[in-house]
């Protein structure tokens, strides 16, 4: 089974806009973290937002919330007033607990479009 | 306080021959990872490390591939004998303990 699902291959959103990327997680671990990743066609991976399976509050980073239903393993990405400068690959991954080692695990991606 | 560095950024090798990825991580991070990302695909774990150490290795190739840390100088990456399917980008990932992992800017392999 897959551990990282992000459904959405590609999505388009207006400049300006709000625009949630989906991401579901599996895993029977009690602690564990979930992280969002930005990939601009330059091809760098730049951190984005980190969520802890006990944080009660939903993480942000300026324009970047994670929607976080735990009982739903769901992570949502979903950013804020969208500029041009958005436009790349976002991938979620997550890192269970230490007996499986500190490895991250990523979904396949969804590509990002701002329209002008 | 610099980032991750990765050299060299695009690495072309022929069949056969061997590639060397390096990996110097951010300052005061021990802990080392090192990833494969295929065209049009995710990342895939390979190995983790830590000084002198390898904690975690079960996403290596069992031929061909190994991975350093040593005391002193960068993480190592080597590719043995490489094959057109070796073609790839390979990010290095560092972080202080096991928490957030930054990333390198990714060394891009060819195999002619």
């Amino acid at each position: 089974a897959q551990k990282i699902t992000q459904t959405q291959p590609g999505m388009f959103v207006q400049e300006k806009e709000a625009v949630t990327l989906d991401c579901t997680y599996d895993t029977s671990d009690q602690s564990y973290g979930l992280f969002w990743y930005k990939q601009p066609s330059s091809g760098e991976m730049i951190f984005l937002i980190y969520q802890g399976s006990y944080d009660e509050q939903n993480a942000t980073e300026g324009r970047y919330s994670l929607n976080f239903q735990k009982a739903r393993k769901s992570a949502n990405l979903v950013i804020s007033a969208s500029q041009l400068g958005d436009s790349a690959m976002y991938f979620c991954a997550m890192r269970e607990g230490p007996e499986y080692g500190n490895k991250l695990v990523f979904g396949a991606g969804t590509i990002l479009r701002v329209k002008s | 306080n610099a980032g991750v560095m990765q050299n060299p950024r695009h690495l072309v090798r022929r069949r056969g021959q061997e590639a060397r990825l390096r990996c110097s991580p951010m300052k005061g991070h021990s802990h080392v990872y090192w990833y494969r990302q295929l065209p049009e695909e995710g990342l895939k774990f390979m190995v983790y490390l830590q000084k002198e150490n390898i904690i975690d290795e079960s996403g290596m190739p069992k031929e061909r591939f190994s991975a350093e840390f040593p005391k002193e100088g960068p993480s190592i990456l080597r590719i043995q004998q490489v094959v057109r399917g070796d073609s790839a980008a390979y990010f290095c990932a560092s972080s202080p303990r096991s928490d957030t992992q930054y990333f390198g800017p990714g060394t891009r392999l060819t195999v002619l």
